[in-house]
């Protein structure tokens, strides 16, 4: 079964850091995209951006650009999001997904996800 | 960006009966090489990840009953439970997927009347 695993939840401090984890397995991850979907309390979801975990490249929402980090490593095939000094406004639940793609490379959604990371980050 | 708007924000449908959400974007989606629109539907329940249901449009994904559908092209698309189940209540979110970012609707709760 193609499967996404995160990394559990995290209380943090604001001004901490913080690498939050995504791991795929039973698919060959790197023909597809990662995506990070922020979830914020009583919010809806939030596109994020993408990372590809064959060559890292990334593509960030512009909402996003700055504020946060992704990262992947391909011979583990998992995908990273960190931030290195968080702030309260972080607060969420943050998903993985990844970018489902057809034979041809077409792409039709969000297909498989990952639980989602609890990140909580108060003073 | 593209904006994705969604209506209503909420609605109560009677168990069987028909439930029906709206989408829509700020601009074409419509891919015309492959004449998709790249949109898809997404069911969210408390304490789950969310669920593809339905992409570029109208296609169901596997293993989701029948009784939801999609429909539209271009800048218009709706969401259709044919018989809303129990099951069912849950906040369900359109999605573009045609230009980056990748932008999602507000969301629509939908609950048993």
């Amino acid at each position: 079964e193609v499967q996404l695993v995160q990394s559990g939840a995290e209380v943090k401090k604001p001004g901490e850091s913080l690498k939050i984890s995504c791991k795929g397995s039973a698919y060959r991850s790197t023909s597809h995209w990662i995506a990070w979907v922020r979830q914020m309390p009583g919010k809806g979801l939030e596109w994020m951006g993408t990372i590809n975990l064959g060559d890292s490249g990334t593509r960030y929402s512009p909402s996003f650009q700055g504020q946060v980090t992704f990262s992947a490593d391909k011979s583990i095939n998992t995908a990273y999001l960190q931030w290195s000094s968080l702030k309260a406004s972080d607060t969420a639940v943050y998903y993985c997904a990844r970018l489902g793609a057809s034979g041809t490379g077409d792409h039709y959604g969000l297909d498989v996800w990952g639980q989602g990371t609890t990140v909580t980050v108060s003073s | 960006d593209i904006v994705m708007t969604q209506s209503p924000d909420s609605l109560a449908v009677s168990l069987g009966e028909r439930a029906t959400v709206n989408c829509k974007s700020s601009q074409s989606i419509l891919y015309s090489s492959t004449n998709k629109s790249y949109l898809g539907w997404y069911q969210h329940k408390p304490g789950q990840p969310p669920k593809l249901l339905i992409y570029w449009a109208s296609t169901r994904e596997s293993g989701v009953p029948e009784r939801f559908s999609g429909s539209g092209s271009g800048t218009d698309f709706t969401l259709t439970i044919s018989s809303l189940q129990a099951e069912d209540v849950a906040v369900y979110y359109c999605h573009q997927y045609y230009s980056s970012p990748f932008t999602f609707g507000p969301g629509t709760e939908v609950e048993i009347k």
